[in-house]
């Protein structure tokens, strides 16, 4: 089946750690996304890709970092530097055509000890 | 800017009941308009979509008319049901972006039996 894989489901960092929220895809998709939802705020960009080792900032990227070194994989890094790095983070794919649909992941919950 | 603004939850109704959640946009000529449905725990689905004025998107017995005059895009359906229950979030892709998306703050619908 063709999807957006998302790991772990939940996640907990410790303080000063860096930790990495996995994102693949299978859909043959350009374009991939990460986005931040914080209860009662919607979601909010925080890197995008549109190509293979070309990625850039969304509206939140402070505290984050991401690679594209291949084209089904987008993994985000939370950095020391995130000092509130607790939320539901979501991985999306797409064509990168400004109408169409993008497939989400099911996310990841990370949380701080 | 471009913005998104969804009418506040929780929105509870009983089941067989009139759904209207209410989505006003601010952009800049004609972006494609989407509402997207969360269940608990999962990540983000396509409902509908519209991607011009007047268009009509529908899906699921749900349906969301472009409104360029009002710079609207309500969700409505005429019978919601327990499994309709989850978070509704209208979103857009301004024009000329390659597939981002602006999301609102989400709406919280609770259908009882």
């Amino acid at each position: 089946d063709g999807g957006i894989t998302q790991s772990p489901k939940y996640l907990f960092r410790k303080e000063g750690q860096n930790v990495t929220l996995s994102c693949e895809q299978n859909l043959n998709h350009d374009a991939m996304y990460w986005y931040r939802q914080d209860p009662g705020q919607g979601l909010r960009l925080i890197y995008y890709s549109q190509i293979v080792n070309d990625f850039q900032k969304g509206d939140i990227a402070e505290g984050y970092s991401v690679s594209r070194e291949k084209k089904e994989s987008f993994p985000l890094t939370v950095t020391s530097a995130q000092k509130n790095p607790t939320a539901f983070y979501l991985c999306a794919s797409g064509r990168g055509a400004g109408n169409e649909k993008l497939f989400f992941g099911s996310g990841t919950q990370l949380s701080v000890l | 800017g471009n913005s998104v603004t969804q009418m506040e939850g929780p929105v509870t109704l009983s089941e067989e009941a009139f759904l209207t959640i209410n989505c006003t946009y601010t952009a800049t000529g004609y972006p494609s308009l989407f509402w997207y449905v969360q269940y608990p725990g999962e990540g983000l689905q396509l409902l509908l979509k519209a991607t011009k004025a007047d268009d009509k998107g529908s899906n699921k017995g749900f349906e969301a008319t472009y409104r360029k005059e009002t710079t609207s895009f309500h969700l409505e359906k005429g019978s919601v049901q327990v499994s309709d229950s989850a978070v509704y979030f209208c979103a857009l892709t301004p024009i000329g972006n390659t597939g981002k998306l602006i999301f609102g703050q989400g709406t919280t619908l609770q259908v009882k039996p």
